[in-house]
This record gives structure tokens, sequence and C-alpha cells, in this order.
């Protein structure tokens, strides 16, 4: 399965801090995404990325969220002051050029507020 | 709004039978489908998809059915393994707008007993 990395894999951070989630897509593609999962419930879409601009957003994605694609390459999500409620697990997500619909997951950032 | 649903949270069987995992959903504008597995901790891993424009989609051990008129669709897991136990997602996808984001169930929490 094609790769897809991010960092860190674990952040604990107090309420109102901010976070900075990273990505690193499959290279060479255009859509970029981000999940979140609140422990034990669903799979959640936060956001796509398309041509360094937002494409989509969910209701979830307010004012403290924010995605950029700082070098090129990689991918990140800030958030910009943290909430208990932030508490998740982030993925990011790429697709392949040639499976289109289909999604690959990063192993996912587990984020602790405090 | 839930429109990808999996009403069974876990399922229970015997290693070497089959494993089916339901999914419903409601949203007609569907037109791709996609299982994920998904351990704890860990992004989750695609399996296999299907468009709507097919009934029955099948790689190795893993099948997946979809029937449009019922809105439904099942994978078939045969044979059952010990290191099939983990969660299922169903997820689908419309070709609303371009970003083609995932709408996921709440996953099914398959165990595979020796």
């Amino acid at each position: 399965e094609p790769e897809v990395t991010q960092t860190p894999s674990h952040q604990v951070t107090q309420m109102g801090q901010e976070v900075i989630l990273r990505c690193v897509p499959i290279s060479n593609h255009l859509y970029f995404y981000w999940y979140r999962q609140i422990l034990g419930q669903k799979v959640e879409f936060l956001v796509s990325f398309y041509n360094n601009e937002i494409s989509e957003k969910s209701e979830i994605f307010d004012d403290q969220f924010s995605v950029e694609r700082p070098d090129g390459s990689n991918f990140t999500l800030k958030i910009r002051s943290t909430k208990l409620e932030d508490s998740a697990m982030y993925f990011c997500a790429s697709p392949l050029a040639d499976k289109i619909g289909t999604q690959y997951f990063g192993p996912g950032t587990r984020l602790l507020v405090l | 709004d839930q429109q990808v649903k999996q009403n069974s949270p876990s399922l229970s069987v015997q290693e070497g039978r089959i494993s089916i995992l339901n999914c419903d959903y409601t949203n007609s504008m569907f037109d791709y489908f996609l299982w994920y597995k998904k351990y704890p901790a860990e992004g989750p891993t695609f399996l296999i998809s299907i468009s709507s424009i097919k009934d029955k989609n099948e790689d190795g051990r893993f099948t997946v059915f979809l029937n449009k008129s019922a809105k439904h669709l099942s994978l078939h897991i045969v044979p059952s393994q010990p290191g099939d136990s983990a969660v299922y997602f169903c997820a689908a996808s419309d070709p609303k707008g371009s970003a083609r984001q995932l709408t996921f169930g709440s996953g099914t929490q398959l165990t595979v007993l020796p």
C-alpha cells in the first residue's frame, strides 16, 4: 500500500495552546485530506486541500483550524487554540491518481488536550 | 445525519468460517464505496472498493457486494483468519464538488476466534 507519513505520532498539549500536525502525502498528488476520530466514534472528514487551496471543509473545521502546504511536500494542520474536545486521532489521507475515490491514510497523530 | 450506517458494532466468527460485515447508506448520490480495516492507534488500511456501476468486486479472500436498490453493501471474508480481527469501516463518497471526501460508518469490531 502507498505510504503516507505523519508526525508526531503523539502530542500532549495544554488547552489554549497551538498545535501543528504534519503529513507527507503520496508524492505528486493533487488532493490531500484531513480526518479525525474521537475515541470510540467514527472517522470524520475535516478538510480537503487541492492545489494549495482548501477545496471543501466540514462543519468541524472552524476558524481555529487551518491547513497549509508550507514547502511543497509537507502538509500541515494547525489548531490555533486547542480545546479539550479536540482530543482525537488526526489522520492525513492521500488518493491514488488512478484509483479515483480511494484514499490511503497515514498512521495518525494522537492529540491529547489537557 | 448518519448517511452511512453499520448497525452491528461487533461480530465474532470462528477461524476458517465466513465473516459478513454489513453497511447501509442513505445518500443516493454515493457512487463509490470502500472498506477499511483499522487497528487501535493506527490509520485505516484500505481493503477493497466498489463502484456503483458494479454489484460485486473480489480481491483474494475479500469480496464486496453492492445492492443499489437496497442501498446496502457487504464485505465477505473467506476464510476468516485470526489476523483479520480488527475494526472494519465502510465508507462512501459522492461526486459532489471535486474533493470526494469520505463519509464513514461507525465501524464493526470483528473478532476471529482460533
